[in-house]
C-alpha cells in the first residue's frame, strides 16, 4: 500500500450504531487530519494530530471521537450520529512541524450515510 | 467571511479548449501559503501546487499554469488544451501563519467538465 488509505470506503449506519473509520498513511508523515466534506460547503477541518498529540479540535460534537495510536494510524469513532452527519470523511497527512505549511496528502475518503 | 472564494461553481469546456479557474483569498497575514488540489470522481484530493506569499513568480507545469497576483489577492489556475481526464472538482486553499500551519482553509471548489 502506498499513500493514504481509508477504510471502509462506504458506510451506512443507524443513529444508534457505533462504528469507526480507519486511516493509515505510508508516507512517513508526522501529522494527520480528519476533514468533513458536505455538499456545497468547503471542506471542514475536524481534528489535527501532530506527533500523536491532538493539536486542533474545531468545535466538533462529542459524538465524533478521534484516536491516534501512532503516527501512521488515525481513527474516527462514531456514535449516536445524526442524519446531518452524512458526508464524505477525508483523512490527510503531512510533515507537520510548526510553521511548515506543508502540503497535505489525502486518502480517498469514507462516504458515510446516517439513516 | 470566507477566506477563499471560488466564484465559479461549475465550468464546462470542450476538449482542447483552455480554461481558467479563479481563486480569490482574504488574509491579513503577510506570510501565507496558497494551494490547489484536484478531486477526481474517485474522491481523494490530489495536491497540485503550493506557493508562498513571497514568491509571486508564475509557475508552469506541463499544461497547468498558475497566476499569483498579490495586488488582487488572486491565485488563478489555467489548464491549457484541456483533456477529458481533467474533469474533476478543483479546490483552492490557504494557510496562514496566524491561524497555524496545519489549518487549511478551502474554497467551495469548481467542478470542471471537459466534453469530448
Amino acid at each position: 500500500e502506498t499513500g493514504v488509505t481509508q477504510t471502509p470506503r462506504h458506510l451506512v449506519m443507524g443513529m444508534t450504531n457505533k462504528k469507526s473509520l480507519k486511516c493509515e498513511q505510508h508516507l512517513g508523515h508526522n501529522a494527520m487530519y480528519w476533514y468533513k466534506q458536505s455538499a456545497k460547503k468547503p471542506l471542514e477541518l475536524m481534528f489535527v494530530y501532530s506527533l500523536e498529540e491532538r493539536v486542533e479540535n474545531n468545535s466538533v460534537p462529542s459524538r465524533f471521537s478521534p484516536e491516534c495510536p501512532n503516527s501512521s494510524h488515525l481513527f474516527l469513532h462514531l456514535h449516536t450520529l445524526q442524519p446531518e452527519d452524512s458526508a464524505l470523511y477525508l483523512c490527510a497527512s503531512s510533515y507537520g512541524t510548526s510553521g511548515s505549511h506543508n502540503e497535505q496528502f489525502f486518502g480517498p475518503g469514507t462516504r458515510l450515510t446516517v439513516l | 467571511a470566507q477566506k477563499v472564494t471560488q466564484a465559479q461553481t461549475e465550468i464546462s469546456v470542450v476538449e482542447k479548449e483552455d480554461v481558467t479557474l479563479d481563486c480569490v483569498y482574504e488574509t491579513r497575514d503577510t506570510t501565507y501559503y496558497l494551494f490547489w488540489y484536484k478531486q477526481p470522481p474517485s474522491g481523494e484530493l490530489v495536491f497540485l501546487i503550493r506557493r508562498n506569499s513571497f514568491d509571486e513568480q508564475n509557475e508552469i507545469s506541463g499544461r497547468y499554469s498558475w497566476n499569483f497576483q498579490k495586488s488582487t489577492s488572486s491565485f488563478n489556475f489555467t489548464i491549457t488544451a484541456s483533456q477529458v481526464v481533467d474533469s474533476a472538482v478543483y479546490f483552492c486553499a490557504l494557510s496562514e501563519s496566524q491561524t497555524g500551519a496545519n489549518n487549511l482553509f478551502f474554497g467551495t471548489g469548481t467542478r470542471l467538465t471537459v466534453i469530448p
